[in-house]
């Protein structure tokens, strides 16, 4: 069973048109991460949230914004999107902030600009 | 600068051969995690090592914490065509210990 679902799988978006890419997950868990992976490179923190604790990068670009409304969804909005920003978006979580705990990844989101 | 150093970058072996892949740091880190990803999927945490020291066995895969916390190596022995991916390296920093941040891995590629 899927515990962290990303919608969509693939997503298509013209350059500079607002998208939105959402993450749920069903563990329950207090800590949600987003990362961008470009084409076979290490996953790059954008931000993450502690329960309602936001806690941006300092080099994840205004442009990337994030909504956590409860504890189960996530959302990556990118308010205008540039040929740089095609990539993979992918969510994980985590149960706790400290220690050890392992991070449940979706299965990522697929972003190309047109 | 990154803060977990992968080397190589690149591994293309054939079946059967061993193989090590390094993660290295300055800093010293309460844990580490080795995730192996394939194209088009997230990452799935092989596991994570805590100890100073520690040795972990998973089937053919051996991972080993160095004695400082500063570094970590995955050993593949008899690689097979199934053990191609990215492997990755990962640990917690910031003021909480809760942003999880990753070296930036190794591809490996098994030739049958």
């Amino acid at each position: 069973d899927a515990m962290v679902i990303q919608n969509p799988r693939y997503q298509v978006t013209q350059f500079g048109k607002p998208v939105t890419l959402s993450c749920s997950q069903t563990l329950n868990h207090n800590v949600m991460y987003w990362y961008q992976q470009k084409s076979s490179q290490a996953p790059k923190l954008l931000f993450h949230y502690y329960d309602k604790d936001f806690n941006n990068e300092a080099d994840t670009p205004d442009n990337f914004q994030s909504r956590r409304p409860n504890t189960s969804f996530c959302f990556l909005d990118i308010r205008s999107p540039g040929l740089g920003d095609a990539a993979m978006y992918l969510c994980a979580t985590s149960r706790d902030r400290t220690g050890p705990t392992e991070a449940f990844f979706g299965q990522g989101t697929r972003l190309t600009v047109v | 600068t990154q803060l977990l150093e992968q080397s190589p970058q690149f591994l293309s072996i054939q079946e059967g051969e061993n193989l090590t892949v390094y993660c290295n740091s300055s800093s010293v880190f309460s844990s580490l995690q080795w995730y192996r990803q394939e194209p088009g999927e997230g990452p799935v945490l092989l596991v994570t090592v805590v100890t100073g020291g520690e040795v972990k066995k998973l089937k053919r895969l051996t991972f080993q914490f160095g004695d400082a916390r500063k570094d970590s190596s995955l050993h593949i022995t008899a690689a097979q065509p199934g053990d191609t991916g990215l492997y990755l390296c990962a640990g917690k920093r910031g003021e909480y210990g809760n942003k999880l941040v990753f070296g930036a891995g190794t591809i490996l590629r098994v030739k049958s």
